[in-house]
């Protein structure tokens, strides 16, 4: 089944201590990206990877990192965290020259950051 | 750059009735996809339906049809015959033709529909 498995899907922390949010597509999708989603604010673009070794800031990077060592893999970093990182976290994919085909998201990730 | 915006936080169908949820977009592109997605409780983000902006014809997807008003920059969704399933938070979200390497989707702020029984 194609898809896009984030993991773990809710997740509760203390401010400064690392974490490392995962995600995985099996499409063989060049582009993947992250979106935090937060109360009246929709979805916001985080970090974006047009393929492997290949990222870039969205509208919202402070506080994240990620990387793309594989084409299936694209994690999200949080050095340290803190209260205002708390949100819903999607991670997306897609076929990179295909404009009008949907990204497709992963089930979410819950984070709580205390 | 490019803003989507829906007006309205909330709204409220009676089953088997027909509803209409608004969206609006800001671009000076010509070129460019229209989405809306759902997202039921589960947290799922689900592809209700697109829109290409240069085709004049309006998407349908089963129940679901858009009024799109290239104009306008009016993108509203219409769900007839509701069911209790269609209960969720609905997104618009615009896609440039022209980002080249970044595929971003920019969000409205969501509409929760509840649909009464």
């Amino acid at each position: 089944e194609a898809q896009v498995t984030q993991n773990p899907r809710y997740l509760i922390t203390v401010t400064g201590k690392k974490l490392t949010v995962t995600c995985s597509q099996n499409m063989n999708h060049e582009y993947m990206s992250w979106y935090r989603q937060d109360p009246g604010l929709g979805l916001r673009q985080i970090y974006y990877s047009m393929n492997v070794e290949v990222t870039d800031k969205g509208d919202v990077p402070e506080g994240y990192k990620v990387s793309r060592k594989e084409k299936r893999n694209f994690p999200l970093i949080l050095e340290s965290p803190s209260p205002n990182q708390t949100s819903l976290y999607f991670c997306a994919s897609a076929i990179r020259t295909a404009y009008n085909s949907p990204l497709h998201f992963g089930n979410g990730t819950r984070l709580t950051v205390t | 750059a490019q803003t989507v915006t829906q007006s309205q936080p909330e709204m409220s169908v009676q089953e088997a009735e027909t509803v209409t949820l608004s969206c609006t977009y800001d671009t000076s592109e010509s070129d460019y996809y229209l989405f809306w997605y759902k997202q039921p409780p589960s947290r799922q983000m689900i592809l209700v339906i697109r829109q290409e902006a240069y085709k004049q014809q309006n998407a349908t997807e089963n129940r679901f049809s858009v009024n799109f008003q290239k104009a306008a920059k009016s993108f509203s969704l219409k769900i007839s015959d509701s069911q209790l399933g269609d209960a969720a938070m609905y997104f618009c979200a615009y896609r440039s033709a022209y980002t080249g390497a970044n595929s971003k989707l920019t969000f409205g702020k969501g509409i929760t529909l509840s649909v009464r029984p």
